[in-house]
């Protein structure tokens, strides 16, 4: 059973526009939604976080979207840059407590220039 | 050190064989955690760790997976036996705290590959 869900496994973007990525949950426990950013041959990097309790998170360039009733969340990339081409993992914690995150498939993101 | 190190960056084993993966955590971090990822499909839960102590193992096949992480030493992730289903880039992650909203810092992940 898949409590994390990333429908989209691919996005192409041009450079300058808007990207957003979406992610949808299934689980009510978690509190805690990251998304993290992983290139070729390396171990996914933190990008954002969003707490329940909040329903935007914005950092720079990055801007995470909650819809707890939807159980949804979205990454935003605006403006987009041929730097941001990667494949992007939507996770969650809180439903057990020990820290242990739930994965999406990930999306993997390609801005033209 | 400022970066979760794993070793090998690579490892090839023949069905049946013993594999055996390394993880330095970040200096300071108390908490690591153990993540396969099979053909670049979401990351799997292992294994967790509070320093030398199992944190949480829910993750963990019964059979022929192991993990410790001992004092002064680099964590390990051992698999007896090895099946061909087994073959996933295993990650291990390092954090200071266990809360929700503590970052976990990745390393670059070892490829197993069962032959």
């Amino acid at each position: 059973d898949q409590q994390v869900k990333q429908n989209s496994p691919s996005l192409s973007v041009q450079e300058g526009r808007i990207s957003i990525l979406n992610c949808d949950y299934t689980n009510s426990m978690f509190d805690y939604f990251l998304w993290y950013k992983k290139y070729p041959a390396e171990g996914p990097t933190f990008l954002i976080s969003i707490s329940s309790i909040k329903d935007k998170n914005e950092d720079g360039r990055f801007t995470v979207f909650l819809n707890k009733s939807a159980k949804h969340l979205s990454l935003h990339i605006v403006p987009s840059q041929p730097g941001d081409s990667a494949v992007y993992f939507c996770a969650a914690s809180g439903s057990s407590n020990t820290g242990k995150l739930i994965f999406g498939q990930g999306t993997t993101l390609q801005v033209k220039p | 050190g400022e970066e979760v190190a794993q070793t090998p960056k690579h490892l090839v084993r023949g069905e049946g064989q013993k594999a055996k993966l390394y993880c330095a955590p970040i200096k300071g971090h108390s908490y690591v955690f153990w993540y396969q990822q099979v053909l670049k499909n979401e990351f799997k839960f292992l294994i967790s760790f509070q320093n030398e102590n199992v944190f949480d193992e829910t993750g963990m096949p019964k059979e022929r997976f192991s993990a410790k992480c001992l004092p002064n030493s680099p964590c390990s992730l051992e698999i007896q036996a090895t099946k061909l289903e087994d073959s996933a880039v295993y990650f291990c992650a390092s954090s200071q705290l266990v809360a929700n909203w503590d970052t976990q810092y990745f390393g670059p992940g070892t490829r197993l590959t069962v032959l």
